[in-house]
């Protein structure tokens, strides 16, 4: 049972990126998934969620807007479309499991870093 | 927003101490509570859900409480693998919100 990201990396001010989070281990599809982000020695922050089946999402304000959530129920993976990166937006990025509804998280990745700098 | 308002937001224990950490919710929400332990470089871990249901695996000596807004994680008996930061989230509507930490120290 397991989370893993990937699509972290380096990017300028302004660009984009592409988070994804492969989970194995459990039926994908029947969980709401999310993404909590860690700025480096900070807490934590909620990001977005989406329901088992796609068709519900949530944003925290300070993404909506630039940050879009996806998930692909046949690849049991889950997305996180970046774009207008913002310094700010330098963290960890979590892919986090719902355990009953969209929280608690009940199984987390290992996080994927995004730096945003020139 | 709901706003956590978690404190201390820092504190030095001995193994074998008693520590309580709080969280207090801007408005109510029920039970829709939840505690997370984190050491360096790792991801959170969930301890507790419904403010005080011990999840599969968590050791005995952690425990949540509720009252009215307030919310309370304890650790009795603390061992040295429970220093670590604890974090409380709100999962009673969105945004979802956490609080803002509470780093336990070897005293």
């Amino acid at each position: 049972v397991q989370l893993l990201e990937s699509g972290g990396g380096l990017v300028q001010p302004g660009g984009s990126l592409r988070l994804s989070c492969a989970a194995s281990g459990f039926t994908f599809s029947t969980y709401a998934m999310g993404w909590v982000r860690q700025a480096p020695g900070k807490g934590l922050e909620w990001v977005s969620g989406v329901s088992h089946r796609g068709d519900s999402i949530y944003y925290a304000d300070p993404v909506r807007g630039r940050f879009t959530i996806s998930r692909d129920n046949s690849k049991n993976t889950l997305y996180l479309q970046i774009n207008n990166l913002r310094v700010e937006d330098t963290a960890t990025y979590y892919c986090a499991k719902g355990s009953t509804g969209y929280s608690p998280f009940d199984l987390w990745g290992e996080g994927t870093l995004v730096t945003v700098s020139s | 927003d709901i706003q956590m308002t978690q404190s201390p937001s820092s504190v030095s224990a001995s193994v074998g101490d008693r520590v309580t950490i709080t969280c207090r919710a801007s408005q109510g929400i029920r039970s829709y509570l939840a505690w997370y332990q984190q050491k360096p470089g790792k991801a959170p871990k969930l301890l507790i859900s419904a403010a005080s249901t011990l999840q599969g695996g968590v050791p005995s000596r952690f425990s949540g409480s509720r009252s009215g807004t307030d919310f309370t994680l304890t650790i009795s008996d603390l061992q040295p693998e429970d220093f670590a930061t604890y974090y409380c989230q709100q999962a009673s509507s969105f945004p979802l919100t956490f609080g803002g930490g509470t780093k336990v120290e070897i005293k």
